[in-house]
């Protein structure tokens, strides 16, 4: 069963805090994203990476960074943590775009951050 | 820039009922569509995707949902709601011939009463 892991369920944090959300996927996708998802906003696209060591910004990036030094892992960093950054965040994967074939996202189960 | 609108920030039907789910996009390019489901604390799972082939796609757990040109649309249907239904759903655009990037809607949230 192919699968999206995310590292942590749920974490607690205080402001100015670094956090790390790890994610892990065993389906060799070339594509990762982190999303950030509030409510009556829908998902926000944060990062994303199309190769190992690539990375790009996506719509809502201030006050994140990411890392891909691995093609299964794309790990999201909060530097400094606040607490309009209290959310839940959705990892995802898909294969590199090939027509119609691909498209698809999968997702993690997601973390939900609360700073406090 | 592509984007996507759902109608109706909730939905609510009584169990048994039809599903109206609402999504419209704007581009002159008819992009490729998605619809996914968020059950409670869970992440996000395909439903059904449309790719220009045809435009009654059938999806997962009795969903369908038709793509009309004519009206940008690509609405969620479910003939008879079941309580299980009752999630966050999702509709996002890939536009064709570049970007990978999905562009999500908000989301509509279905109620299903007893």
């Amino acid at each position: 069963d192919v699968k999206v892991t995310q590292s942590s369920r749920y974490l607690v944090k205080r402001t100015g805090e670094k956090v790390f959300l790890e994610c892990v996927q065993d389906m060799d996708h070339e594509n990762m994203f982190w999303y950030r998802q509030d409510p009556g906003l829908g998902l926000r696209l944060i990062y994303f990476s199309y190769d190992v060591k690539m990375k790009e910004k996506g719509d809502i990036p201030e006050g994140y960074s990411v890392s891909r030094e691995k093609k299964e892992r794309f790990s999201l960093i909060l530097e400094s943590a606040s607490t309009n950054q209290t959310s839940m965040y959705l990892c995802a994967s898909s294969s590199r775009w090939e027509g119609a074939a691909t498209g698809e996202l999968f997702f993690g189960e997601g973390s939900r951050l609360t700073v406090l | 820039a592509q984007s996507v609108t759902q109608l109706g920030s909730h939905v609510s039907v009584s169990e048994g009922a039809l599903v109206l789910l609402r999504c419209n996009y704007s581009s002159s390019v008819p992009p490729y569509l998605f619809w996914y489901v968020q059950y409670p604390n869970q992440g996000l799972q395909l439903l059904l995707k449309y790719t220009s082939a045809a435009t009654l796609v059938k999806g997962i757990n009795g969903f369908e949902a038709e793509f009309k040109k004519s009206e940008t649309s690509f609405h969620l249907t479910k003939p008879s709601a079941h309580m299980s239904d009752a999630a966050e759903y999702f509709c996002a655009v890939i536009p064709k011939g570049g970007s990978y990037i999905p562009t999500f809607g908000r989301g509509t949230s279905l109620i299903v009463h007893p």
